[in-house]
């Protein structure tokens, strides 16, 4: 399977703060990768898909890039709402596989 | 639009299976693929495995294989997750999901059910 690392595990920020979430495929995925948020008791939803394409209704502020192993989630002004964990997932072989995750929280 | 309704919570006993449904409304469900995701408390995200069901052809992430079994039913639209053999570990809340767009990326999810393995 895809190994997945996502840095850094914790976060803390403060609102409106720029913020990058970096996450490692073991081998080139080309640009199928996916980005969600999860609050807790929640299912995770999903902001980005084909490593930089915006799901519909996702805020702008967010943003992904990236190909073949290397992948960042940005949030360009952090706001309260986006107090979240957030993890990447691969979809590059028939055999899926998400990070770790990555817990944003307030500074 | 696509809706992912999962059967109810369970509580089961170490060395048993638990079987979790997921029923699709509001879309072409055999041409949709369907994955299973589990959360143990605390934890992050799993994936468990997929099915497509127009193919009928599900596959298994490494550490589930022998243990997990889904299905589909094309009639009633509906996915299957049984999990053999449980463990206090397999504790979890178990989600179905799909990608419905054409590039990926699942955006729709099941509310999620929750398994409890506890003798």
């Amino acid at each position: 399977d895809i190994q997945m690392t996502q840095s850094p595990s914790t976060l803390s920020a403060s609102v409106g703060d720029r913020v990058t979430i970096t996450c490692r495929a073991s081998q080139s995925i080309s640009s199928w990768l996916a980005w969600y948020q999860q609050k807790p008791g929640k299912a995770p939803k999903l902001l980005i898909y084909k490593a930089s394409s915006l799901e519909s209704g996702v805020p702008s502020r967010f943003s992904g890039s990236g190909s073949g192993t290397e992948f960042t989630l940005t949030i360009s002004s952090l706001q309260p709402d986006d107090f979240a964990t957030y993890y990447c997932q691969q979809y590059n072989s028939y055999l899926w596989t998400f990070g770790q995750g990555t817990k944003v929280e307030i500074k | 639009q696509v809706q992912l309704v999962q059967s109810g919570a369970e509580v089961k006993k170490p060395g048993s299976s638990v079987k979790v449904s997921c029923k699709a409304s509001g879309g072409t469900f055999s041409s949709y693929t369907i994955s299973w995701v589990r959360q143990a408390p605390g934890q992050g995200l799993e994936w468990m495995g997929r099915i497509i069901p127009i193919l009928g052809i599900a596959n298994y992430a490494q550490k589930f294989q022998g243990r997990v079994t889904i299905t589909a039913d094309k009639s009633t639209s509906t996915a299957y997750m049984e999990l053999s053999s449980l463990r206090s570990e397999d504790t979890a809340v178990y989600y179905c999901a799909s990608p419905t767009g054409d590039w990926g990326g699942m955006d729709v999810w099941g509310q999620g059910t929750t398994v409890t393995v506890s003798s």
